[in-house]
């Protein structure tokens, strides 16, 4: 299986910052890599899929690169509704994988 | 606008047998690279692939659980349903049902209901 490693599991930030969490895979998943945004008590809301496209919706200070192995997803101004838990995960082959998910919290 | 709704019993015993069924609106199962996947979240951890259908009927599970799921579908009512055998505590978590098209990531989600397994 295909392991997805998320760091840091805990980010503490304000709002206006930059925040960059990144996502390691076990081996190359080229770019079959998507985030999540996970807040309680709501589904997941898919942000970045195929590693660098924006979900319809999702605003552009989300971003996302990487390839084969080393991926990061980039909140370029964190604003009040952006803390949550990211969540990233690959669908190279099966089974899918999840990391084990950041925590963005307030400084 | 595609929405997908789970359904089934919040509270099952040790042992039991957990059927959820997920009700789809929006899309049809029926058409051609349409797939439902399962995930769940246990509480304070992360998530976890369970099982996917396809719109042919193709069927994918994680391997750590493949003894214990079946999912199937029911074209008729356009639900998809699985089932998980010999449930334990462990299991405890919020299980949600998951749109894709085949080659594209999972995009659009249910609302989750959360399982308790309990004696």
């Amino acid at each position: 299986d295909i392991q997805v490693t998320q760091s840091p599991s805990t980010l503490s930030a304000s709002v206006g910052d930059r925040v960059t969490i990144t996502c390691r895979a076990s081996q190359s998943i080229v770019t079959w890599l998507a985030w999540f945004q996970v807040k309680p008590g709501n589904a997941p809301k898919l942000l970045i899929y195929k590693a660098s496209n924006l979900q319809s919706g999702v605003p552009s200070r989300f971003s996302g690169s990487g390839s084969g192995t080393e991926f990061t997803l980039t909140i370029s101004s964190l604003q009040p509704d952006d803390f949550a838990t990211y969540y990233c995960q690959h669908y190279h082959n099966y089974p899918w994988t999840f990391g084990q998910g950041t925590r963005v919290e307030s400084k | 606008q595609i929405t997908l709704k789970e359904s089934g019993p919040a509270l099952v015993k040790p042992t039991q047998t957990l059927t959820l069924t997920c009700t789809l609106s929006g899309f049809s199962i029926s058409t051609s690279e349409v797939g439902v996947a399962w995930i769940r979240q246990p509480p304070g951890k992360t998530l976890e692939w369970l099982a996917l259908i396809y719109w042919d009927d193709d069927k994918y599970y994680n391997p750590s659980l493949q003894s214990r799921l079946t999912v199937t579908k029911d074209t008729s009512k356009n639900q998809v349903v699985l089932t998980m055998t010999n449930m334990d505590p462990v299991d405890t978590a919020t299980y949600y049902c998951v749109h894709r098209l085949m080659g594209r990531p999972l995009d659009s989600w249910g609302q989750g209901t959360l399982v308790t397994v309990s004696s």
